[in-house]
């Protein structure tokens, strides 16, 4: 059955550098997703994806963070300069919608960021 | 944003024991997902289910999205049942439709 893959699973970083979180997501889907959780909270969502261009944020996604679809598979999550506070797990979406604004999303494994 | 309620927090209960888990929701949805976290963090997709009822084995669930609630049935419940259940919704005015979460309902299943 295909899934949406995330690499890598784990990644830590020393605040103040870049990182980029990887997502290969379901092959024939549309339209793509990060959301993040910090431990012990509830999953929250930061920017959805469609046709190349960002077509919703959160006040979370702010300069410090930026998405691409470098290719035809892969989608990604760059956050610029890491803080403290950015430490959660970082989830991927993607859902293939029937209907304008009707669509199951599926997640990936998630990756754990750790910033010292 | 939807605001999105579970209850209850938290529920312990012997295995083979049933359960009712509720996500209420504060707007008109037209997307509901439950899932289940597992002990690595991995969201499990149990049901997309905006409206009617579902069944899978031992799980079901009942949104009725006219009062704005949502019930996942757990019966017979297991060891492997236990983690954290999420109720999400999606709402009419979001085009891509993100998904705003509860807070979860701990689940312990004791053999």
């Amino acid at each position: 059955e295909p899934e949406v893959t995330q690499t890598p699973s784990h990644q830590v970083t020393q605040m103040g550098q870049e990182v980029i979180l990887r997502c290969v997501p379901i092959s024939n889907h549309l339209y793509f997703y990060w959301y993040r959780q910090i431990l012990g909270q509830k999953v929250e969502f930061l920017v959805s994806f469609y046709n190349n261009e960002i077509s919703e944020k959160s006040e979370i996604f702010d300069d410090q963070f930026s998405v691409e679809r470098p290719d035809g598979s892969n989608f990604t999550l760059k956050i610029r300069s890491t803080k403290l506070e950015d430490s959660a797990m970082y989830f991927c979406a993607s859902s293939y919608p029937l209907d304008r604004g009707i669509n199951e999303q599926f997640f990936g494994p998630g990756t754990r960021l750790t910033v010292l | 944003g939807i605001q999105v309620e579970q209850s209850p927090p938290d529920l312990i209960l012997q295995e083979g024991a049933n359960s009712t888990l509720r996500c209420n929701f504060s707007d008109s949805v037209n997307n509901l997902q439950w899932f289940h976290q597992n002990p690595w963090g991995q969201l499990i997709n149990l049901f997309y289910i905006p409206s009617g009822t579902k069944q899978n084995g031992r799980l079901s669930a009942t949104t009725v999205a006219t009062e704005r609630y949502s019930l996942l049935y757990i019966s017979s419940s297991q060891t492997t049942d236990s983690g954290v259940y999420f109720c999400a919704v999606g709402g009419r005015g979001s085009t891509l439709g993100r998904l705003y979460f509860g807070r979860g309902t701990q689940l312990t299943v004791w053999p």
